[in-house]
C-alpha cells in the first residue's frame, strides 16, 4: 500500500518555527518529485514547494520564499518542511503529495494533512 | 485571486451531467496539456481525477472526464450520483510558476 503520513502541526505563536514532517510508505520517496501544498480554512488549494527526484532542485512559491525550507532524508524515506517566521496568513491544512509524472505537476498520492495554527 | 478561474458552484440533480470549466490563460492552459483535476470530500485529502487533461488514473470512475478548448479545461462528470457532491478543483502547469490551482467549485447534487 501507498501512503503519506504527515506529522508536527500544531499552534505556534507569529513569528515562531515548525516542522512538518511526511512519511513515505508503499515507494521510494526519492524516486518522485515530492511537493507541500496547503489550504487554508474554508479556502481553495496552494502550493507551497516542491523537491526534485535529485534533491539538489527545489522551488518555493513567493508567499513563503526565504521563510520555508523543504529537504528530504532518504533513508528515514521522509519529506520534510522547516517553517520559519510563521505568520497568521500560513494558517492551514499542510498536505504532501506525490508528482505522479515529474513533468507535468499532478499528484496521485497524497497524505491526510497536518494542521497548522499561527495565533498569538 | 486564483490564477485558474472555476466557477464558485454548480449543482446537478441525480443521473444528470454537470460541466465545470477551468480558464486560464496562453501562458498555461493554453500552452500545455499538463491539466488535471482534483476531487475534495470535507475535510478529506484531495483525490487526483484527471490527469494531462484526459486521462484517468486507474480506479477513477469513466463517468469522470476532461477536455480543452483553447484557454479553457472542464471537467465532465456523467450520471451525477449523491457521492459525487465534493469540491473540485482543476490545476495547470504554467510557464512562469510550477504549479497554478484553480479557486475551487462546490458541487451539489440535488
Amino acid at each position: 500500500q501507498v501512503h503519506l503520513v504527515e506529522s508536527g502541526g500544531g499552534l505556534v505563536k507569529p513569528g515562531g518555527s515548525l516542522r512538518l514532517s511526511c512519511a513515505a510508505s508503499g515507494f521510494i520517496l526519492s524516486d518522485y518529485y515530492m511537493h507541500w501544498i496547503r489550504q487554508a480554512p474554508g479556502k481553495g488549494l496552494e502550493w507551497v514547494s516542491y523537491i526534485s527526484r535529485s534533491g539538489d532542485a527545489f522551488y518555493y512559491a513567493d508567499s513563503v520564499k526565504g521563510r520555508f525550507t523543504i529537504s528530504r532524508d532518504t533513508a528515514q524515506n521522509s519529506l520534510y518542511l522547516q517553517m520559519n517566521r510563521l505568520r497568521a496568513e500560513d494558517t492551514a491544512v499542510y498536505y504532501c503529495a506525490r508528482d505522479r509524472s515529474g513533468y507535468s505537476d499532478d499528484y496521485d498520492i497524497w497524505g491526510q494533512g497536518t494542521m497548522v495554527t499561527v495565533s498569538s | 485571486q486564483s490564477a485558474l478561474t472555476q466557477p464558485a458552484s454548480v449543482s446537478g440533480s441525480p443521473g444528470q451531467s454537470i460541466t465545470i470549466s477551468c480558464t486560464g490563460t496562453s501562458s498555461d492552459i493554453g500552452l500545455y496539456n499538463y491539466v488535471s483535476w482534483y476531487q475534495q470530500h470535507p475535510d478529506k485529502a484531495p483525490k487526483l481525477l484527471i490527469y494531462e487533461v484526459t486521462n484517468r488514473p486507474s480506479g477513477v470512475p469513466d463517468r469522470f472526464s476532461g477536455s480543452k478548448s483553447g484557454n479553457t479545461a472542464s471537467l465532465t462528470i456523467s450520471g451525477l450520483q449523491t457521492e459525487d457532491e465534493a469540491d473540485y478543483y482543476c490545476t495547470s502547469y504554467a510557464r512562469t510558476t510550477p504549479v497554478e490551482f484553480g479557486g475551487g467549485t462546490k458541487l451539489t447534487v440535488l
